[in-house]
């Protein structure tokens, strides 16, 4: 089907591991990204990409690692996970910079014990 | 900093009554405006933007929203609520660079019959 997948939709690790959350799209939309979602925060950006090859830092970036080695992937990657990250991850995805709009996956549940 | 304010943490509003949710921006020239929705354990849809033109916008599910530049705020308005538009919702704006969102704490919206 045509979209925006994230996978896993739910995942439970403990601190200290590495976890991947995967992203993938349809449209073959240049710009992607990833915000994590906390109580009392709203969305924060963590990482986005204009085009594969081309990553840039976000508001909350630290802890985090991305890569974009195709258009439609955007992996992110906890190298060691801490309960702090325990959340709620979404990539999103849009064809244009400029106030295009931004088309967001189901997510992602994660829990750091 | 730019930053995106949603003053209202929680609305509970009668079904068939009228319902405004706040938003206000802070940002150096007028931003793109965006209002997303989110229902329990979904990703986010977009119910609609602001660009430029027509101060008052359009969007899906009967939902409309004010721009007003002297009051920096973006608010989000329906003339008549339904159960089924209990949900989170999210303001975002972005200056276009890159598309980068920056989301309101969102405004969960409770609808009793």
């Amino acid at each position: 089907d045509a979209g925006i997948t994230q996978s896993p939709r739910y995942k439970i690790t403990e601190t200290g591991r590495q976890v991947t959350l995967m992203c993938h799209q349809t449209w073959s939309h240049s710009y992607m990204f990833w915000y994590r979602q906390d109580l009392g925060h709203g969305l924060r950006l963590i990482y986005y990409s204009a085009a594969a090859d081309i990553t840039d830092k976000g508001e909350v970036p630290d802890g985090y690692v991305v890569s974009r080695s195709k258009t439609e992937n955007f992996p992110l990657t906890l190298e060691s996970a801490t309960r702090s990250q325990t959340s709620v991850y979404f990539c999103a995805s849009s064809g244009l910079a400029g106030g295009e709009t931004q088309y967001f996956g189901p997510g992602t549940r994660l829990l750091v014990l | 900093a730019q930053s995106v304010t949603q003053p209202d943490i929680h609305i509970t509003v009668s079904e068939g009554a009228s319902l405004e949710l706040r938003c206000n921006y802070s940002y150096g020239a007028t931003p793109y405006l965006f209002w997303y929705v989110q229902s329990p354990g979904q990703g986010l849809q977009l119910l609609l933007k602001y660009f430029s033109g027509d101060t008052l916008v359009q969007g899906i599910k009967g939902f409309e929203a004010e721009f007003k530049r002297s009051q920096s705020s973006f608010n989000l308005r329906k003339p008549s609520v339904h159960w089924s538009d209990a949900a989170e919702y999210f303001c975002a704006a972005s200056t276009g660079t890159a598309s980068k969102l920056t989301f309101g704490t969102g405004t969960r919206l409770q609808v009793t019959l």
